[in-house]
């Protein structure tokens, strides 16, 4: 159970171009989706947070022009990076928390990831 | 300000042996502390956690300890085995905060057959 579905895994595309990223929680219904972004090397560093039917928070430093979040059920959230460019070649994972938390306190499930190359 | 952190990058032990990872916080207001697990590109997988307001919980070969005075917690796994190798992170939250996740930068853990 609680599994969550990235999409696409790779992604290698031409300065300027949008690049759509979906993130689907496939066995459960996620009160919140979480994207974060993992230079080498280091730890997961979160993007912004998104809640069903509402408006992405971001964090600070964070630009929510260039870095668009749609969630519009309580399975599915994308993130867009808008002309994206060389410097936003990352790791780009999304994770999801279930409604029901259970006794695992906290926790959100996490998709694969994302692997983006601007060239 | 980094207010999860592990100051081990790498932890190497023999199968069999227990696996001792370390991990400290600031922030007295975390509720929630978690481990997960992680794999070259792959995303993490959850492994366990522990509320604030306990010291100890056991699933299985994990054990997570708290100590609250300390701001300290460990995850502890016994008996270890060649495919816990991966890269273990340390997070905490605080539920009045959407319950976002602040990761520590991992430990490589390598078991030795």
């Amino acid at each position: 159970g609680a599994v969550v579905s990235q999409h696409p895994s790779r992604v290698i595309c031409k300065s300027g171009t949008s690049v759509k990223i979906e993130c689907r929680s496939l066995d459960f219904q996620a009160t919140t989706m979480f994207w974060y972004r993992q230079f080498p090397k280091q730890s997961l560093m979160l993007m912004a947070t998104s809640n069903e039917g509402s408006k992405a928070t971001y964090e600070q430093g964070v630009e929510k022009d260039k870095f668009l979040i749609n969630h519009a059920s309580l399975t599915l959230s994308t993130l867009t990076v808008t002309s994206a460019h060389p410097e936003d070649s990352s790791f780009y994972i999304c994770s999801a928390r279930p409604r029901t938390i259970g006794t695992s306190y906290g926790a959100q499930h996490f998709g694969d990831g994302t692997r983006l190359s601007i060239l | 300000d980094q207010q999860v952190k592990q100051n081990s990058p790498s932890l190497s032990v023999q199968e069999g042996r227990i696996s001792i990872l370390n991990c400290d916080y600031t922030n007295s207001m975390f509720d929630y502390f978690l481990w997960y697990k992680k794999y070259p590109a792959e995303g993490p997988t959850f492994l366990i956690s522990i509320s604030s307001i306990k010291d100890k919980n056991e699933d299985g070969r994990f054990t997570v300890f708290l100590n609250k005075s300390a701001k300290h917690l460990s995850l502890h796994i016994v008996p270890s085995q060649p495919g816990d190798s991966a890269v273990y992170f340390c997070a905490a939250s605080r539920g009045g905060s959407n319950y976002k996740l602040t990761f520590g930068k991992g430990t490589l853990l390598t078991v030795n057959p």
